[in-house]
């Protein structure tokens, strides 16, 4: 089964608006990550939520997390052209083996000015 | 801000050959990670070191991988004998503490690999 599947796979909007990414996953986990790429970059931290909590803010992002839902959604105030990139959500697994970090395909948001 | 860094961006490499990809990790930092990811896919872990010892690998991780801190400062991902799906970036990653996933991970540019 697949953990940390994001939707949707690709998202177009003007900028100014609200970019909304969701996550979804099929295990308990203890906590939630949520990164960002840049063409060709690495990836970088955004928040983190654990999964005693239900919604977290930094900046112009608001993290939601419903662990009975086993969903998470990334809500991007506000867009500027600078937030064009990959996000992706990654999960920390209750029983996850020897994977520490399972992360979803992602969603390509392009923010058009 | 401190960065993790790797070496080369790019790296050709012809079937079969041996690939070294270096990576200098956060100077404090603790743990340490490997990451690939095949074009257009997720992320996918393939190890994690701390204290000079490999704390856990993935499925992907086999035979043809090593790992290895052979100073205070670098860290390193060999490949073997590279086969044509090795083609990937791979990205490493650092953590202060056992960072698992309770803490955030900090990751280098990545090291695009090309096996002709």
């Amino acid at each position: 089964s697949q953990q940390g599947e994001e939707d949707p796979q690709a998202l177009s909007i003007q900028e100014g608006e609200n970019a909304t990414m969701n996550c979804s996953y099929k295990t308990s986990i203890n906590n939630l990550q949520w990164y960002r790429q840049n063409s060709g970059r690495g990836l970088v931290h955004l928040i983190l939520i654990r999964s005693n909590e239900r919604e977290k803010h930094s900046g112009r992002l608001r993290v939601t997390l419903d662990t009975s839902k086993k969903s998470s959604s990334l809500l991007i105030t506000a867009s500027r052209a600078a937030d064009t990139a990959s996000y992706f959500c990654a999960t920390d697994q209750v029983y996850s083996g020897n994977t520490p970090l399972v992360f979803g395909k992602g969603t390509r948001l392009s923010v058009i000015a | 801000e401190p960065e993790v860094t790797q070496t080369p961006s790019h790296q050709v490499t012809q079937m079969g050959q041996e690939v070294i990809l270096r990576c200098v990790p956060i100077s404090n930092h603790l743990y340490f990670y490997w990451y690939r990811q095949i074009l257009g896919q997720k992320v996918e872990f393939l190890v994690s070191f701390y204290n000079n010892e490999i704390s856990e690998k993935s499925e992907i991780f086999d035979d043809q991988f090593s790992v290895e801190r052979p100073d205070g400062s670098n860290f390193t991902l060999k490949i073997r004998s590279t086969k044509l799906e090795d083609s990937a970036m791979y990205f490493c990653a650092s953590t202060p503490g056992q960072g698992r996933g309770n803490q955030p991970q900090h990751f280098g540019d990545g090291t695009r690999l090309s096996i002709l």
